[in-house]
């Protein structure tokens, strides 16, 4: 069974002050990985697909890497419209079709 | 582009009533997904279309969840009756291949 992890649970940050998140799988061979912002009262909004380890992507103020037991979400000089949860998902290539198993998510706040 | 969408976006209802969701997919996508969050967790999965077939349905509780997608473009989730645990957002999801990248903004059920 796929399984994720993330933490930590909860992160505050002042802005400007960069820091990581973790997100810790197993599964039985990776399709992909997937990292998702989700706001307040919204559905899951995409961000990266990995599919390989040593693999990483860019968008603005996060990259994501993957390694072949995590993925980090690097945000580098973090603002308030940054803040959200982010949550990590895999998809195995034993599990039926396309479906993905989540992790809880952090749930990030950015201060002025 | 039109995102995905959903109706209602909340709903209250006592135990035991019936409910359903609808759910209408990015144009052209021939996969739909419908989630279930439950507050502080990741979405799980409950069905998976393609086209008009139910592809994956192994976590839906099908003694009171029912589901069909005909034509293979609008989809309705069926509750019947709900439970106390129903509570959560249910989310709809659409995608032309691959995992899911699409979410709508979610219906959130509370059961009295």
């Amino acid at each position: 069974e796929d399984q994720v992890t993330q933490s930590p649970e909860a992160l505050r940050l002042q802005e400007g002050e960069s820091s990581s998140l973790n997100c810790s799988y197993t599964v039985s061979g990776l399709r992909g990985l997937f990292w998702y912002r989700q706001d307040p009262g919204k559905g899951p909004e995409f961000l990266f697909t990995l599919y390989s380890a040593g693999e990483e992507k860019e968008k603005e103020r996060l990259k994501a890497t993957l390694t072949k037991k995590e993925s980090f979400l690097h945000i580098t000089a973090p603002k308030p419209e940054d803040s959200a949860t982010y949550l990590c998902a895999v998809q195995g290539l034993v599990t039926s079709g396309s479906r993905l198993t989540f992790g809880e998510g952090t749930q990030l706040t950015v201060n002025p | 582009e039109a995102g995905v969408v959903q109706s209602p976006r909340y709903k209250i209802i006592e135990k035991k009533q019936p409910v359903a969701f609808w759910c209408n997919p990015i144009s052209g996508h021939n996969t739909l997904y419908w989630y279930r969050q439950n507050l502080g967790q990741g979405p799980e999965l409950l069905i998976r279309y393609e086209n008009e077939e139910a592809v994956d349905d192994s976590q839906l509780p099908k003694d009171r969840f029912s589901a069909e997608r005909l034509k293979g473009v609008d989809s309705t989730l069926k509750i019947q009756p709900a439970e106390l645990g129903d509570s959560a957002v249910y989310l709809c999801a659409s995608s032309s291949g691959g995992a899911t990248r699409f979410f709508g903004p979610g219906t959130r059920l509370t059961v009295l």
